[in-house]
Parts: C-alpha cells; structure tokens; sequence
C-alpha cells in the first residue's frame, strides 16, 4: 500500500464550479498534512495545511480531514482556469527523531471555460 | 509563505562529472530540509532528509555516495550529485521547513533542472 494516496485524474470542471480532490493516508500516527499545487515544470506552491479534524477554510479553497478514515481532501470554489494545475497531498510522517514529508502521486486538474 | 531560493535553475554537465545545487532558507533558519527527485508527470520522490548539524537520513533506494547531503548552517544545504550519468538526469527539488515535529510547514525551492549528457 501506498504511503499517500490519490486519484491521478484528469479531473475536468467548468468554469465557477466545485473541484474536489481526495486524497488517502496509510500512517494512523500522522497529524499533518498539506496540499500543494503545482504547475508544469515548476516546483511546488504549499496552498493549505491542516492539522485538526474538521474543515479549514482559505479564501476559495477549504481543506477537511478525517484522521479516523485517514482521508483529507481539498475543494476549490468557484474554479478558474488559473487553477488547473497538479495537486499534491502530502503527509508529515515523523519517526525515528525526524520528518518525513511524503507525497501522493498527485490529481491533475483541468479547469475549462 | 516563507522564502527558500534554489541554485541553480537548470545545469548540463558531462557524464562523470559532478554537480553541486544550493538550497537557501533566505527569511528563516531551516531545522530541517527535504531533497526531492522528480521524474516528468511523475510525482515528488524524497531522496533524504537533512537535519542542520547532523547526517542526512536517506530513503531506502537511494545511494549516500551518490547523492551527498551537507547541511552545514541552518540556512544552507547542498546536494552534489557525483559521478553524474544520463540517467540522473531528472528534476531536483529541495524544501525547507522551521522545525522538526508536526505541524510544520515546508516550503518549496524553484527546482534544479539537471541534463547529464
């Protein structure tokens, strides 16, 4: 099993509307987690961490986690062209005296107009 | 978010040679970095983490001769990759975060395009 887990897409969405994107963990003991966008050929841009259960909410964009089904997820309001991009989830693992920061393969999202 | 500059954007070298890259926390003391390979349309795989003072921990797989990790200040760490073939060839991302311990951020460098030819 995959330490962190997402669906690769494309997804596809409209212009104003809602973009889901989900992603699964395998470590129970993680308590951090981020989702990060990133464009073609360019290094990753942290949008949002969360570290409560619950949603947390950042302008159009609201990160819920579910630490008892090791599920967190990200939604994008009112989507724009400029939004499509590669979302990477990734956990915080800390073990043996360190961080490890571990992605997921990351969904590809295509905002059309 | 926090500033981390990566140096440099793009190398080409000759198979056999080696090459350094930078990775700078320019507006805060990086406790921790995180070096990342990326393949295209492949996603963020670490390579190491570097704790400031102390040996790199290597993810299994992953050659410490090959790939040497300094993390010398807590505002400076450097990957040389030795010995370089084409193979190597790939996308190096580095990524620096304040602490160690949850609820850290990490924030990204612009990545290190490198060409082995």
């Amino acid at each position: 099993q995959k330490e962190v887990e997402q669906n690769s897409g494309p997804l596809s969405v409209p212009e104003g509307a809602i973009a889901s994107l989900n992603c699964t963990y395998s470590d129970r003991v993680s308590q951090s987690f981020f989702w990060y966008r990133q464009y073609s050929g360019k290094s990753p841009e942290l949008i949002m961490s969360i570290y409560s259960n619950g949603d947390k909410e950042d302008g159009r964009f609201t990160a819920q986690l579910n630490k008892a089904s090791q599920y967190v997820s990200l939604l994008i309001r009112d989507s724009q062209p400029s939004d499509s991009a590669t979302y990477l989830c990734a956990v915080l693992m800390f073990s043996g005296g360190y961080n490890k920061l571990i992605f997921g393969a990351g969904t590809r999202l295509a905002v059309h107009p | 978010g926090a500033v981390v500059s990566q140096h440099p954007s793009r190398v080409i070298c000759k198979s056999g040679t080696s090459v350094k890259i930078e990775c700078r926390s320019l507006d805060f003391q990086a406790t921790t970095m995180f070096w990342y390979r990326q393949f295209p349309k492949k996603s963020l795989m670490l390579m190491a983490t570097s704790n400031e003072g102390s040996k790199a921990t290597y993810e299994q797989g992953v050659e410490k001769d090959k790939f040497l990790i300094n993390h010398a200040s807590l505002t400076l760490s450097t990957l040389t990759v030795t010995s370089a073939h084409p193979e190597d060839s790939s996308f190096y991302i580095c990524s620096a975060s304040a602490r160690t311990g949850p609820n850290t951020e990490a924030f990204f460098g612009q990545g290190t395009r490198l060409t082995v030819v």
